[in-house]
């Protein structure tokens, strides 16, 4: 079964600042990988996705993310992190379909990045 | 488009009793997800369908069951609740790359 690591549960930033967030996901083929923010008391917003197109993907507000097979990693930067920025974000991880050609997304367990004025 | 619609957005419920939630996908799309988010387990699968068939299923007891509509709306249906019920319930909806997953702003269950 997929596997998603997020390291740090809680990150905190200085406003300019560069933002990252780490992830590491257990798969031999390569899969399927998002991010994620969820605002307090709000829904999942998908930020990027990776699916073998390109291994630099470019995501919504300025983030985008890098996918090393090598290291089995998708870390998700910013370069200047803005007060809006503070939010929950989870990396997720989905494998191919299933013979019905379901996919289940599984979850890291987030990590809290806080912005410091 | 309109996005993904979940009701009602929070709900109080006492233990014993069955709680259905529903969810409408983006127009267009015909999987439906749904995921239980707690702060102790984080996110978890519950179950997948897609026109009107369940096509995958998490690792949550048969309490928790599910359904779908021929207009791709789904339904969502917890008996005999229990305290540890209590959580944020999120749907999902994919397109023809269903890998890619649309998320409603959730239900938030409460279990006295």
């Amino acid at each position: 079964a997929q596997s998603v690591t997020q390291l740090g549960s809680h990150v905190s930033v200085s406003e300019g600042a560069l933002v990252l967030l780490r992830c590491n996901y257990s798969s031999s083929v390569p899969p399927y990988l998002f991010w994620y923010v969820q605002y307090p008391n709000q829904g999942l917003q998908l930020l990027l996705k990776y699916t073998s197109a390109a291994t630099l993907v470019k995501g919504i507000n300025g983030f985008e993310a890098e996918f090393k097979k090598s290291e089995t990693s998708f870390h998700l930067t910013k370069p200047t992190a803005h007060m809006s920025d503070a939010a929950e974000y989870f990396c997720a991880v989905t494998d191919a379909p299933s013979g019905a050609g379901s996919y289940q997304l599984t979850f890291g367990k987030g990590t809290k990045l806080s912005v410091i004025p | 488009k309109a996005g993904v619609t979940q009701t009602p957005r929070y709900l109080i419920k006492t233990r014993g009793q069955q709680v259905t939630l529903s969810c409408s996908p983006i127009s267009g799309h015909r999987s439906v997800s749904w995921y239980q988010q707690t702060p102790g387990q984080g996110l978890q699968f519950l179950f997948e369908y897609f026109s009107e068939t369940q096509r995958n299923k998490g690792n949550f007891p048969g309490r928790f069951s599910g359904r779908q509509f021929s207009n791709s709306r789904s339904e969502m249906n917890v008996s005999t609740l229990e305290l540890g019920d209590s959580a944020l319930y999120l749907c999902a909806s994919g397109g023809t790359d269903s890998y890619e997953q649309y998320f409603g702003p959730g239900t938030r269950l409460t279990v006295t």
